[in-house]
């Protein structure tokens, strides 16, 4: 039970470049999230699915798309990339969105 | 979802009790608190939450003052491996998001 997973775990772009971060979750949750963190900072919601088939913007979802492939995978695309998306990206998943949250590794993103 | 205040940075010694404080004077009636620790820009992982009544889990205990405006996260015998940060958040219970603030830095010494 390998709980959320992401990958990569780091990643260096040159502006303008493209990439998706991949989230996938074994716990059978119905809910993903992807937040960023940038440093000193807590954590901000970028997108989230409450269940497969939905998607929602959350506070900062500006240059970012997002797709929930099936009920386990859940990815954030950057279609072109800026400097200011440097930042270390989570994602998260929960039985529903009132349960307790539970969080990936995360995943180092650079933009040159 | 209320906002929350808590100190920036506090220390503890190792096996003693570390007690972090949180204010949430705005907080409403359905509104829970939750806490979360970040180690080291390794994923949150969850910690506790209550509504109103006291909590303890294998982790910790959750103090919540009578009027609600606040509380404090008890780890009883702190590590060193209990050195991270530590986020007090309140939302309801129909709330999507996490709100994290800058959260509290304890550091655990020997």
């Amino acid at each position: 039970n390998a709980g959320v997973t992401q990958t990569p775990k780091f990643q260096v772009l040159k502006t303008g470049q493209s990439m998706t971060l991949q989230c996938a979750q074994d716990m059978n949750h119905n809910s993903m999230y992807w937040y960023r963190q940038d440093p000193g900072m807590g954590l901000r919601l970028i997108y989230y699915s409450a269940s497969e088939g939905t998607t929602d913007k959350g506070e900062v979802p500006n240059g970012y798309n997002v797709s929930r492939l099936n009920k386990r995978e859940f990815s954030l695309r950057l279609e072109s990339a800026a400097p200011s998306q440097t930042s270390v990206y989570f994602c998260a998943s929960t039985e529903r969105p009132r349960d307790t949250q539970y969080f990936g590794p995360g995943t180092r993103l650079t933009v040159l | 979802d209320a906002k929350t205040t808590q100190p920036t940075s506090m220390d503890c010694a190792e096996g003693r009790a570390a007690n972090l404080p949180c204010n949430h004077s705005t907080i409403s009636g359905n509104e829970y608190v939750y806490w979360y620790r970040q180690i080291h820009s390794q994923g949150p992982q969850y910690i506790i939450h209550g509504l109103k009544n006291n909590e303890t889990n294998e982790m910790a205990s959750l103090i919540i003052t009578e009027d609600r405006k606040s509380s404090t996260l008890i780890l009883p015998h702190a590590t060193l491996r209990d050195t991270a940060v530590y986020y007090c958040i309140v939302r309801d219970q129909a709330g999507t998001a996490l709100i994290f603030g800058k959260g509290t830095t304890l550091s655990v010494s020997s």
